[in-house]
């Protein structure tokens, strides 16, 4: 069964920094692309950051691109999410998500991890 | 980008009744190796979203066959062939053949 368990996210100050991570099972996760989208209170989506199965590519949107960066780390099954520079706007609740091998194929998702950003 | 425009935002459909979702891109959905990258989620209320189809028209496993999707190019629909109470939710449709991948801004379906 694939698992996808967030965590890391919690109440931050406007400028600071956050790391999350995602730990997954139940697949071969060197073989998946993965990404990380997220949903503002009350909102739609946005898909945020995705990474190759190797980690050698990496994307961001253009509303966190130079602010936050996406790696892994294909021994611990393990997805990141460096987010630093952090705003209001930023508030959301992030998802991982599972390439299918690829993530614009997502078939998985995780239950999400809360970031909250305010003073 | 490309902007995904769903519609209707708010559809309440009765018990046993047929929904139809509408998606539309601004560009072309249609990637260099053949496929179409549109897929439908369902987010029911307190939930994560759950793929149901990709690739326009294939359904995930454990998807009832009363899902089905269609379209080509930029105009796309998910139908529900017959509404059942466990289908109340929010759907949206997203595109992953143009970077960043995005979604529509998702329609809500309420039973009336």
């Amino acid at each position: 069964e694939v698992q996808l368990l967030e965590y890391g996210g919690g109440l931050v100050q406007p400028g600071g920094s956050l790391r999350l991570s995602c730990a997954a099972s139940g697949f071969t996760f060197s073989t998946c692309s993965m990404g990380w989208v997220r949903q503002a209170p009350g909102k739609g989506l946005e898909w945020v950051s995705s990474i190759s199965s190797s980690g050698g590519g990496t994307y961001y949107a253009d509303s966190v691109r130079g602010r936050f960066t996406i790696s892994r780390d294909n021994s611990k099954n393990t997805l990141y999410l460096q987010m630093n520079s952090l705003r209001a706007d930023d508030t959301a609740l992030y998802y991982c998500a599972k390439g299918s091998p690829v993530v614009r194929e997502s078939d998985y998702w995780g239950q999400g991890t809360l970031v909250t950003v305010s003073s | 980008d490309v902007v995904m425009t769903q519609s209707p935002l708010s559809l309440p459909v009765t018990l046993g009744q047929p929904a139809s979702i509408s998606c539309r891109s601004s560009q072309s959905l249609a990637y260099s190796d053949g496929n179409t990258y549109l897929n439908w989620f369902q987010q029911r209320p307190g939930q994560s979203p759950r793929r149901l189809i990709y690739r326009v028209s294939n359904r995930d496993s454990g998807v009832p066959d009363r899902f089905s999707g269609s379209g080509s190019g930029t105009d796309f629909t998910l139908k529900i062939s017959r509404v059942e109470a466990e289908d109340v939710g929010v759907y949206y449709c997203m595109q992953g053949t143009h970077w960043p991948y995005t979604f529509g801004q998702g329609t809500k379906l309420e039973i009336k």
